[in-house]
C-alpha cells in the first residue's frame, strides 16, 4: 500500500540550526515525492518537487530510493520557515497524492 | 486571478441537513480535486475530476456527491450530513498536460465545516 509517514508532528529549532522535516514512504515503483508549505493564514502551496531538483527558500531535499525517504533539509533557519510541512507522494501514472499527516515547524528567535 | 476560490469560509450544520460547497478556479485548468483534512492526519481525496462532466471518487466518497458542470467549477455536496464529516474541505485544481502529466496543485483557502 502507499503511504507517507512524517515522523514528528511539531519540531521546534532556534533560528540559524539546521532543520531536517523527515518523510518515509512506502510505494513499489518510482513515485513523485513532493512537500507542500502552509504558513499562517496562507494557503497550501507547492514548495519543491524531487524532480526539479531545486533549492527553494533554501531548502532542498533528496530522494532516497534505498531508505525510501524524502528528507527536508535547510541549513540555517529563518524564522518565516515557521509553517505546516506536507510530505506527498504521487504513484507512476497516477493523480492521486498520498499525504504525510503534517510536521509543524516552530523556529524560535 | 483569484486562483481557487472556495465558499463558504465556515459551515455549522445539523446532522441530517445538506449543503453544497463551492470551488471555482481562474487558471483554465483541467483537473480540479476535493479533500478533506482532519486533525493528526493528512488530506484524503474525496472526488476528482480530470475534465467539464467526469468525475472520479478517491480515497474517502462515501456520503458525497459531487458535480463539475463546467471547467471552472466543482461542487462538492453532502446530502445528509453526519458528525464524521466534520473537518476541513479543501479544493485544489491543476494542469494536466498532454502526456497525462498533473504539474503543481493549486488550492484554495478551505472551508471549516462543524456537523452537530
Amino acid at each position: 500500500a502507499q503511504r507517507v509517514t512524517q515522523p514528528e508532528k511539531l519540531l521546534s529549532v532556534f533560528k540559524g540550526a539546521p532543520v531536517e522535516l523527515k518523510c518515509n514512504y512506502s510505494y513499489s515503483g518510482s513515485p513523485e515525492l513532493f512537500w507542500y508549505v502552509q504558513y499562517s493564514r496562507q494557503r497550501l502551496q507547492l514548495l519543491l518537487r524531487h524532480i526539479s531538483r531545486e533549492s527553494i527558500k533554501g531548502f532542498t531535499a533528496d530522494l532516497n530510493k534505498g531508505e525510501t525517504s524524502f528528507h527536508l533539509k535547510k541549513p540555517f533557519a529563518q524564522e518565516e520557515d515557521s509553517a505546516m510541512y506536507y510530505c506527498a507522494l504521487r504513484g507512476e501514472g497516477n493523480y492521486q497524492l498520498i499525504w504525510g499527516a503534517g510536521t509543524k515547524l516552530i523556529i524560535k528567535p | 486571478n483569484a486562483g481557487v476560490t472556495q465558499t463558504p469560509k465556515f459551515q455549522v450544520l445539523k446532522t441530517g441537513q445538506s449543503m453544497t460547497l463551492q470551488c471555482a478556479q481562474d487558471m483554465n485548468h483541467n483537473s480540479m480535486y476535493w479533500y478533506r483534512q482532519d486533525p493528526g492526519m493528512g488530506l484524503r481525496l474525496i472526488y476528482y475530476s480530470a475534465s467539464e462532466g467526469t468525475t472520479d471518487k478517491g480515497e474517502v466518497p462515501n456520503g458525497y456527491n459531487v458535480s463539475r458542470l463546467n471547467k471552472r467549477e466543482f461542487s462538492l455536496r453532502l446530502e445528509s450530513a453526519a458528525p464524521s464529516q466534520t473537518s476541513v474541505y479543501f479544493c485544489a485544481s491543476s494542469e494536466t498536460t498532454l502526456s497525462g502529466h498533473h504539474n503543481e496543485q493549486f488550492f484554495g483557502p478551505g472551508t471549516r465545516l462543524t456537523v452537530l
